[in-house]
């Protein structure tokens, strides 16, 4: 248990669906990354925020993908009329901008389903 | 963009060495991270690179050549649990971390 946390751990939806996926942080990190990761791949950058700002996002990600984080602590990760192709593991990872190293520390993933 | 190449697949045996290299491609280069992730788990952090050279942890060691955009994983030693998906990472100065599609290292026995 890395101190990152998710929820759900599994969601099954149907296309079209709206799904909302919580990550909560190590409570001192200030950096909190989402992505995505099918069988076979690396994970795959979406967003990422330090404190409240998004500071950038994939040009992959569709408008139907957002994320906030509106108190610099918890983020959620939304998706709007889901596709089979949004089917995947979705990370979050935090971590504390200090010197050089910018160690993510990793939750255990929200793996979506879209039937 | 951002392109990172490694092996997809490496098979070595109990007790020896295996290195793992990765060479990428990428603007505004800030360091180079190595992950390992078990099949069902979630990637964990192994090592960082932000300078040339060598950065040892117990079994594991990883090195950077920024001028030939290139990085290994160094793993000593090598023991049943090591078998996983091992991960390379570019970090950008933009804050943006790139990771590769991940080497397969199989440890027999």
């Amino acid at each position: 248990d890395t101190g990152v946390s998710q929820d759900p751990r599994h969601k099954i939806t149907k296309r079209g669906q709206n799904v909302t996926f919580r990550c909560d942080p190590i409570s001192e990190h200030n950096r909190l990354y989402w992505y995505r990761q099918t069988l076979g791949q690396g994970p795959e950058f979406l967003t990422y925020f330090q404190n409240e700002a998004q500071l950038e996002k994939s040009r992959l990600l569709s408008d139907r993908f957002s994320a906030e984080r509106p108190k610099g602590s918890f983020s959620t990760l939304e998706i709007q009329r889901t596709e089979q192709g949004d089917s995947a593991m979705y990370l979050c990872a935090s971590s504390l901008t200090s010197g050089q190293a910018d160690t993510q520390y990793f939750g255990p993933g929200t793996r979506l389903t879209v039937l | 963009g951002q392109s990172l190449e490694q092996p997809s697949e490496v098979t070595a045996v109990e007790g020896a060495i295996v290195q793992i290299n990765c060479t990428y491609q990428t603007s505004g280069f800030y360091g180079l991270s190595w992950y390992q992730q078990h099949d069902g788990g979630a990637p964990t952090f192994l090592s960082y690179n932000a300078l040339d050279g060598l950065e040892e942890t117990g079994r594991f060691s990883s090195f950077l050549s920024r001028s030939d955009s290139y990085g290994y994983l160094l793993l000593q030693e090598l023991q049943m649990k090591d078998s996983a998906s091992y991960f390379c990472a570019v970090k950008t100065n933009a804050g943006k971390s790139t990771f590769g599609d991940g080497t397969t290292l199989t440890v027999k026995p």
